[in-house]
């Protein structure tokens, strides 16, 4: 099946620096990537759609700014949470999703953020 | 908008009992329901989907039915294990290359053994 990388799986940071993490199809070209940030005992929440060669189109109230999307290529997406800060802690997980795959997606392994 | 409600938020069961999880969508245009189960700490993994031209699909011992006319899906599972302990969101879709998937809150289904 499609296998989706995420990375890193954990990261530790001080507040105001930024934070990249990267999204990967393994096996598959991702024309189309989400973002989501899951809160404990909560829903995955999307934040953003990405397509390739394109700009991502971010839900209502997520500010565009502070986290920055690049889906340069295929297989990559990248999102940088700018200027961090301890309310920003939170499970990010990506999924991606191909014109092959249809509407199913494949999900990364997600990224625990924590602030200090 | 798509709104997706999921009942219960939590479902306790013994072990070899059947658990039945359920949702109703708002959008009559969606067509595509799937149902994702994850772990703590792990990625959402998808189970089994169904879309509107079927009223049930199954695997082994996972159902989903759905009804168009009255907005509302279900996953059943017989037979439960402790290894099925675990959070299930239900989904729902318009089928397209850019639609974007509106999840249920998520329901946590626990299998004491």
């Amino acid at each position: 099946g499609a296998v989706v990388s995420q990375h890193p799986s954990w990261v530790i940071c001080k507040s105001g620096t930024s934070v990249k993490i990267e999204c990967r199809s393994l096996d598959f070209q991702a024309t189309t990537m989400f973002w989501y940030r899951q809160f404990p005992k909560q829903s995955l929440m999307l934040m953003a759609t990405s397509n390739e060669g394109s700009k991502a189109t971010y839900e209502q109230g997520v500010e565009k700014d502070k986290f920055l999307i690049n889906h340069a290529s295929l297989t990559l997406s990248t999102l940088t949470v700018t200027s961090a800060h301890p309310e920003d802690s939170s499970f990010y997980i990506c999924s991606a999703r191909t014109g092959n795959t249809g509407e199913k997606l494949f999900f990364g392994s997600g990224t625990q953020l924590s602030v200090l | 908008g798509e709104n997706v409600e999921q009942h219960p938020s939590t479902l306790s069961v013994q072990e070899g009992d059947s658990a039945v999880i359920k949702c109703t969508y708002s959008d009559s245009a969606s067509n595509y329901f799937p149902w994702y189960k994850q772990e703590l700490g792990k990625r959402p993994q998808l189970i089994i989907d169904i879309r509107s031209n079927v009223g049930e699909k199954k695997d082994q011992r996972i159902a989903v039915t759905l009804n168009k006319t009255a907005k509302h899906f279900s996953l059943h599972i017989t037979e439960t294990q402790p290894e099925d302990s675990a959070v299930y969101f239900c989904a729902a879709s318009i089928s397209s290359g850019y639609s974007t998937l509106t999840f249920g809150k998520g329901t946590m289904l626990l299998v004491s053994p």
